[in-house]
């Protein structure tokens, strides 16, 4: 079976830096997306690891390791804004490819 | 702005009835998935088409039907509506099946 794990939620201070994590155990690996969805929104693209290592984008890095089955979105410099629900999906290849979701981790930023 | 545009943007129907979704996608995307998001929990793949076919399949029942045709558009239809269908349908497309899917705006159904 496809199986994805991230917390449920997590609270953070406008400024600060948050990582959110990511577990999987998944068959036919072949790449692990973050997208940002704020409530009553459709998910929007944050990045994107296929290989082992960090990928920066501005104030948000991911960063994966396939052999641990483990990736993280690391948020920088928090703003308000960026209170919404994170999901981890991978993408899986079993004959054809498709995205598998975490439930997502709702990210909670206060003043 | 992903590019992809679904209508309606939101619909109510009541059990029993049937529903057609549509999206619309960029000009050379290829590929196009649709997905239900049921209220706390993150999208479920129900099916994609690759070229106008259906290339892949989820744990969706055969009253989960689509269709996608040679102008980048595509449709999601349910028949025998039920009362757990209520969900946001999201639709994702791109150019190829490497590249990472961009979502459109969602229908939200609402079954009563």
């Amino acid at each position: 079976g496809q199986n994805i794990d991230q917390p449920t939620e997590m609270t953070a201070t406008e400024g600060a830096i948050v990582q959110i994590n990511c577990t999987y155990q998944t068959s036919g690996f072949n790449g692990l997306f973050w997208y940002q969805q704020h409530a009553g929104e459709a998910p929007t693209f944050l990045s994107y690891n296929v290989l082992d290592g960090l990928e920066e984008k501005g104030r948000f890095s991911s960063f994966l390791s396939r052999s641990k089955g483990y990736s993280y979105l690391l948020l920088k410099e928090l703003q308000m804004k960026d209170s919404a629900s994170y999901l981890c999906a991978v993408r899986v290849n079993t004959g054809f490819q498709k995205l598998v979701f975490g439930t997502g981790t709702r990210l909670l930023v206060s003043p | 702005e992903t590019g992809v545009t679904q209508s309606p943007t939101h619909l109510i129907k009541t059990r029993g009835q049937q529903v057609t979704l549509r999206c619309s996608s960029q000009s050379g995307h290829n590929t196009v998935s649709w997905y239900q998001q049921a209220l706390g929990q993150g999208p479920q793949f129900i099916f994609q088409y690759y070229r106008e076919e259906e290339n892949g399949r989820g744990n969706f029942p055969p009253r989960f039907s689509g269709l996608q045709f040679p102008n980048y558009s595509s449709e999601l239809n349910v028949n025998a509506l039920e009362l757990d269908d209520s969900a946001l349908y999201l639709c994702a497309s791109s150019p190829d099946r490497a590249q990472p899917q961009h979502f459109g705006d969602g229908t939200r159904l609402s079954i009563l």
